[in-house]
């Protein structure tokens, strides 16, 4: 079965650092791009953090660019989400997202996501 | 504010058809890039419905298509069902933001 399932969420202070992992299954990792896209309470989704397959291409929303690091291991078959400088409004649930084996496919969509591990930033 | 427009809501009673529009500009719909459209369940992780604007992945109802003109794509839903209920989000590219992905503000569809 084709899974991915995040982990490392929990209570961070402003300021802080938290880092998230997504454990892929069931599929080849190592040949597709990951996102990572959080949600916060009662609000839509908004994207995080792109990585290519072989780790080549990276790009990040404004938002979190300069505090948050996106990495993959595709031997572990996991993606990861440093995050450091945390602040309130980053407070989410964050998902993983399997994107296209292809750079710059932009016919594919996100087709496989995890259930989300939720990350709180307070004091 | 998205820089994807969606009608914050959308209602139809059981077996009609309704359109949920997903609005853009010449840099993201209209420059050329897909859009995609996914479902969330509150509570649930969103699921891909539509790709590459046309595009159902295998197990989804052909009851959802997907359509895109300009600047804008549209998801229509025909012979809504009470299982449809829930949040609908547009997805595309923006080359104002070096082609990064960009939502949609969510539309939620309820079933009368």
């Amino acid at each position: 079965e084709v899974q991915l399932v995040e982990s490392g969420g929990g209570l961070a202070q402003p300021g802080g650092s938290l880092r998230l992992s997504c454990a892929a299954s069931g599929f080849n990792f190592s040949n597709y791009g990951m996102n990572w896209v959080r949600q916060a309470p009662g609000e839509g989704l908004e994207w995080v953090s792109y990585i290519s397959s072989a780790g080549i291409t990276i790009d990040y929303a404004l938002s979190v660019k300069g505090r948050f690091t996106i990495s993959r291991d595709n031997v572990k078959n996991s993606l990861y989400l440093q995050m450091h400088s945390l602040r309130d409004e980053d407070t989410a649930v964050y998902y993983c997202a399997r994107d296209s084996p292809l750079d710059f496919d932009w016919s594919f969509g996100m087709d496989v996501w995890g259930p989300g591990t939720t990350v709180t930033v307070s004091s | 504010q998205s820089v994807l427009t969606q009608p914050p809501s959308v209602s139809g009673a059981p077996g009609q058809r309704v359109t949920i529009s997903c609005t853009g500009s010449s840099s993201n719909i209209g420059k050329g890039f897909d859009v995609h459209w996914y479902r969330q369940v509150p509570g649930t992780a969103p699921k891909l419905l539509i790709h590459g604007n046309i595009n159902r992945p295998s197990g989804v109802p052909d009851r959802f298509s997907g359509s895109k003109s300009g600047t804008s794509a549209s998801l229509a839903i025909t012979g809504l069902q009470a299982e449809d209920e829930g949040h609908y989000y547009c997805q595309s590219y923006d080359s104002r933001l070096s082609g990064s992905v960009v939502f949609g503000g969510g539309t939620k569809v309820t079933v009368l």
